[in-house]
């Protein structure tokens, strides 16, 4: 099976702009997260859909949001972009169900300039 | 709130050598206890998990210890090699915030000649 794949895996933006970023999960797999890891913050938690719905939500600002196609596709969304969201970006996918493992992808390198 | 704490930061270990790392866990709610490895520029993969119903798991060089009491789980790393050399993450989830995962801070790995 192919793995999680995430695009694009770079990307500049200035400060202002908008972001969006894509991930494609492993084929069966229903459930797909977004986690941000920063130096500072290390990895932290965005938030989490399962067959298109919200299932879990961090502590970020509503500038960071997300959606889940049928297909189990998944974007995630930073509008007004801040200097301090320059990040990787990374998306986890599983099974969905509780506790079950979860696979990375390669992450999107975010910066804004 | 930082609910998974690891220790160490960094580590050096002769090549051979036993890795151990730590992470202790405020949340008792926490049910599912997997490691993460990630070298430069990847995502974390998955080494090996562990639910609070075993003290112990291995997988091939790989420990789990589980302390449910003491809430605390370490990695021992047997016969440290150097391509072992990466940053390893705890992390923790429930089984209320399925997919959620609350990770560590890491601990840098390396492991010399």
């Amino acid at each position: 099976k192919a793995g999680v794949t995430q695009t694009p895996r770079y990307l500049i933006k200035t400060r202002g702009q908008q972001v969006t970023l894509s991930c494609s999960p492993i084929s069966g797999h229903r459930s797909v997260s977004w986690y941000q890891q920063t130096p500072g913050q290390g990895l932290q938690f965005l938030f989490e859909y399962f067959s298109e719905t919200q299932r879990n939500k961090g502590n970020f600002p509503g500038r960071f949001s997300g959606r889940q196609f049928s297909n189990s596709r998944s974007e995630m969304n930073v509008s007004t972009l801040e200097l301090g969201d320059s990040a990787l970006y990374l998306c986890a996918s599983s099974e969905g169900l509780a506790g079950n493992e979860q696979f990375f992808g390669p992450g999107t390198r975010l910066t804004v300039l | 709130q930082q609910q998974v704490k690891q220790s160490p930061q960094s580590l050096i270990v002769q090549k051979g050598g036993i890795s151990i790392i730590n992470c202790a866990y405020e949340n008792t709610a926490f049910d599912y206890f997997p490691w993460y490895q990630q070298f430069p520029g990847k995502g974390p993969a998955l080494l090996i998990a562990i639910r609070p119903d075993v003290s112990e798991k291995k997988e091939g060089r790989f420990t789990i210890s589980f302390n449910k009491s003491a809430k605390q789980f370490s990695l021992h790393i047997m016969d440290s090699q150097p391509g072992d050399s990466a940053t390893y993450f705890c992390a923790a989830s429930d089984v209320g915030t399925a997919s959620k995962l609350t990770f560590g801070t890491g601990t840098r790995l390396q492991v010399t000649l």
